[in-house]
């Protein structure tokens, strides 16, 4: 089975903080995806990458950057953290040549920014 | 623009109950996906189905089944016989045509005993 790992399920940062949420597929995907997830606003697409060192912004990039410098690890960076970015964040991978299953869900992180 | 909408927020059903999840959704593509995802507490997302836009068969699998109409944009989730375990939260998933999913805001589904 394809695994997708989130380093932490849960984390506490301070405001200001710069903060480093990484995300580990073990399965050679191309695609890889991060989300932030709000009650009543689903899931929403920060950034995305569709190959080792190449990156897209989703629908809501600002105050994130990623890191994609090994097919396997895409990393997401709070370069100053703010309240406003607590949240759950769901990493995601997907495997270009299938289209049957698609995408791999990691478990989550759940960060609160105090 | 490219869009989903679940307007059901939260459903609470008894067990045993039928239930409808509804599903709408905007595109201009021609070829698309779309997917059901089920996140229990656990918090991983679940996939149930996925289904391409030329393919408009219902598919039932188990309780399990699923209406899709592109003459009114929709593919809804009916689980038959709902039991506590299907409570979650379920989400409807467009994938555009530059690989990205859009996500509806999903429906939390309360089934109590």
């Amino acid at each position: 089975d394809v695994k997708v790992t989130q380093s932490s399920r849960y984390l506490v940062k301070r405001t200001g903080e710069k903060v480093f949420l990484e995300c580990v597929q073990d399965m050679d995907h191309e695609n890889m995806f991060w989300y932030r997830q709000d009650p009543g606003l689903g899931l929403r697409l920060i950034y995305f990458s569709y190959d080792v060192k190449m990156k897209e912004k989703g629908d809501i990039p600002e105050g994130y950057s990623v890191s994609r410098e090994k097919k396997e690890r895409f990393s997401l960076i709070l370069e100053s953290a703010s309240t406003n970015q607590t949240s759950m964040y769901l990493c995601a991978s997907r495997f270009t040549g299938t289209q049957t299953y698609g995408y791999t869900f990691g478990s989550g992180t759940r960060l609160t920014v105090v | 623009a490219q869009k989903v909408t679940q307007a059901q927020t939260e459903i609470s059903v008894v067990e045993k109950e039928d239930v409808t999840l509804d599903c709408v959704y905007e595109t201009r593509d021609t070829t698309y996906y779309l997917f059901w995802y089920k996140q229990p507490p656990s918090g991983e997302l679940v996939f149930l189905i996925r289904r391409n836009s030329f393919d408009e068969q219902n598919e039932i699998s188990g309780r399990y089944s699923w209406n899709f109409q592109k003459s009114t944009s929709s593919f809804n989730f009916t689980i038959t016989a709902s039991q506590v375990v299907d409570s979650a939260v379920y989400f409807c998933a467009l994938r555009s045509n530059t690989g990205k999913l859009i996500f509806g805001q999903g429906t939390t589904l309360q089934v109590k005993p």
